[in-house]
């Protein structure tokens, strides 16, 4: 299994401001993943980070909107830009075992709220 | 394009009687399924899955999943619901390999003491 840590665990910003959430993990994950959860809904995929490469992005996702850092194995960042409300969310890292196939392992998420 | 579907929003069941989460899915080629549990504010926790196999799965905290071939479920069971289990519950399934993980709508599990 993967622990994941990911800060902060919650924050309420200001409409057009940025904030960058950051995932730690405790071991070396080629892949790690960035998904969103609006209120009362299921989990959409944001992009796919892979170190040394930029990340991928999901149809109605775009990099100006949600860049990610992937610096190494080990840590990723994604930062939701010049938020309004509709950016309200839990955001969660997300990522999956060495070996094949295996779960997929979540940070606890980022409740985001954007007033 | 591969779906998962859970049909019931929610899901209300006296305590001490079995429970049962439905889903459905639609994968391409041998699929892998998951079921994951969400409490309120934390994030989603594993609970069972099907990579190949038994077609009964037994996963954490007593549950267990069947997964149907012909009728393309993978339904969440437990022989005898705790108030404790009232939680989001989702099922999520991928073709395999590291390819995307796609997610139900997610069932709200209600147990009534």
């Amino acid at each position: 299994s993967a622990v994941i840590s990911q800060k902060p665990s919650r924050d309420i910003c200001q409409r057009g401001t940025s904030l960058t959430i950051q995932c730690q993990v405790d071991s070396q994950v080629t892949m790690m993943f960035w998904y969103r959860q609006q209120p009362g809904q299921s989990l959409t995929l944001i992009a796919t980070a892979n170190q040394g490469s930029e990340a991928t992005y999901e149809s109605g996702f775009v990099i100006d909107k949600f860049p990610i850092s992937r610096p190494n194995l080990t840590f990723s960042t994604l930062t939701v830009s010049n938020m309004s409300p509709e950016d309200s969310s839990i955001y969660l890292c997300s990522v999956e075992g060495q070996l094949s196939p295996t779960e997929a392992f979540f940070g606890q998420g980022t409740r985001l709220t954007v007033v | 394009a591969q779906s998962v579907a859970q049909p019931e929003d929610q899901v209300n069941v006296a305590e001490g009687n079995p429970l049962t989460v439905k889903c459905t899915y639609s994968v391409s080629g041998n699929p892998y399924l998951f079921w994951y549990v969400q409490y309120p504010n934390r994030g989603l926790q594993f609970l069972l899955k099907y990579i190949t196999g038994d077609n009964l799965v037994k996963g954490s905290y007593g549950f267990e999943a069947e997964f149907n071939k012909s009728q393309t479920s993978f339904h969440l069971k437990k022989p005898s619901a705790l108030v404790s289990d009232s939680a989001l519950y989702f099922c999520a399934g991928r073709s395999g390999g590291y390819q995307k993980v796609t997610f139900g709508t997610g069932t709200k599990l209600q147990v009534i003491p």
